[in-house]
């Protein structure tokens, strides 16, 4: 059984369209996260959700927006794709909003934009 | 603020060799957390250890060993006897107990290839 999944596992879209990457994990976490880990590896943390509320927004660009419809679920949507936003898309899951639990990631999406 | 500094790029060896990969941290936390993330070519994360800011003993899974040392603000990685499965991006990262704010910050990665 898969722990945390991501869909789609590849995305290809153009410039100015908006898209949706979806997560979801059946570990019964409480708190899921979204990374963006660029061409050269670098990984930042993005938004981080404890039981379907924001705890963390790492100055993400409002076009971004992170829905979570239930703690098992973190899903991101984005309006107006720019060229920058061609990256691998992670989401993950931690037991709880703590420094000490290690997150569990999904397989990434990786998305391009034309 | 909380930064991590793994310096080697990428690093190359023959098979069988050892391998230490380091890792440089910075926080103003007494409280934090180091952990090692390994990712293969096939692209996902997968989580190797954990260590807190107060548990200064090293630890040794199989031919993985880790070296924590707060006087040197370091969490080094050593491969013994490597073998071509362990080529990957390696992730060093950080989290500091700050309530509300517990993020995973990484390193840059070191990517790590095993020559048969």
């Amino acid at each position: 059984d898969t722990a945390v999944s991501q869909t789609p596992k590849y995305l290809v879209t153009q410039m100015g369209n908006d898209k949706s990457i979806k997560c979801e994990q059946n570990l019964g976490h409480d708190t899921m996260y979204w990374y963006k880990q660029d061409s050269k590896k670098f990984l930042k943390i993005m938004f981080s959700y404890n039981n379907k509320e924001l705890i963390i927004n790492e100055t993400v660009p409002n076009r971004f927006s992170p829905k979570s419809p239930d703690k098992a679920h973190l899903n991101l949507h984005i309006n107006s794709l720019e060229l920058g936003d061609s990256a691998v898309y992670f989401c993950a899951s931690s037991l709880r909003e703590s420094a000490y639990n290690e997150q569990f990631f999904g397989p990434g999406t990786r998305l391009t934009v034309l | 603020a909380q930064k991590v500094t793994q310096a080697q790029t990428e690093i190359s060896v023959v098979e069988k060799e050892d391998v230490t990969l380091d890792c440089v941290y910075e926080t103003r936390d007494t409280t934090y957390y180091l952990f090692w993330y390994k990712q293969p070519p096939s692209g996902e994360l997968v989580f190797l250890i954990r260590r807190n800011s107060f548990d200064e003993q090293n630890e040794i899974s199989g031919r993985y060993s880790w070296n924590f040392q707060k006087s040197t603000s370091s969490f080094n990685f050593t491969i013994t006897a490597s073998q071509v499965v362990d080529s990957a991006v390696y992730f060093c990262a950080l989290s500091e107990a700050n309530f509300g704010n517990e993020k995973l910050t990484f390193g840059t990665g070191t990517r790590l290839t095993i020559i048969p």
